[in-house]
């Protein structure tokens, strides 16, 4: 059974700074890999999506690696601002099944 | 474009009272879903279908009831609500397989069950 984990739970960085958020999943055998961020109150928006067959997506200051081996992914946020307080979630897609798993997320904060 | 649409936004229900919670998307996509998320806990997926006439279970199916007639709406039923009922309902869809397979989320459906 695909077991997703985040830590840290929580984070507070001040504006500026270069930040990592981490994602693990027990069961390698994944299809894809996605990253979402949620604002208090809302949905979730998709910020990158990794295929199997990638190493890592870039998307403006956001870049997500997968390493499928170590049952790792990391989003690394650059310069972060303020702008960028929210929950960030990671979710693995098996490969033969169409679930979605989740982790329970890293609520970010990014102080002025 | 409308994407994912949920409705209604907020409900308050009493113990054994039934709904329905309407999703609809307007992409053609084959996968739909449900989930629920609860504080601490992330998201956890209710039922899914990969296309209309298909259903199956996720992880936590007890309590709810779903039906694809149509490629487009994906309801999601409670049947005798209970107060551990009480949560955030997000509807998403994608397709099911392809490199555009990116999944969208509804904005969410709050319910209290009192």
């Amino acid at each position: 059974k695909q077991e997703v984990t985040q830590i840290p739970a929580a984070l507070s960085v001040p504006e500026g700074e270069n930040l990592v958020l981490n994602c693990s999943f027990t069961d390698s055998a994944i299809y894809n890999l996605q990253w979402f961020r949620q604002d208090p109150g809302k949905g979730l928006t998709s910020l990158l999506l990794i295929q199997s067959s990638q190493r890592e997506q870039t998307s403006g200051r956001l870049n997500a690696s997968l390493d499928k081996s170590s049952g790792r992914s990391t989003l690394y946020i650059a310069a972060s601002q303020p702008g960028d307080s929210a929950t960030y979630l990671c979710a693995a897609r098996g490969d033969s099944s169409y679930k979605l798993i989740f982790g329970s997320g890293t609520r970010l904060l990014v102080r002025p | 474009n409308a994407g994912v649409t949920q409705t209604p936004k907020f409900q308050v229900l009493k113990t054994g009272q039934s709904m329905t919670l309407q999703c609809a998307q307007d992409m053609n996509h084959e996968y739909m879903s449900w989930y629920r998320q609860d504080p601490g806990m992330g998201l956890r997926l209710i039922h899914y279908s990969v296309g209309a006439g298909i259903t199956d279970q996720g992880e936590v199916p007890n309590g709810y009831n779903v039906s694809r007639s149509t490629t487009e709406d994906f309801p999601l039923r409670l049947l005798s609500a209970a107060p551990s009922q009480t949560s955030v309902y997000f509807c998403a869809s994608s397709y099911s397989r392809g490199t555009g397979n990116t999944i969208y989320f509804g904005e969410g459906s709050w319910l209290t069950v009192v």
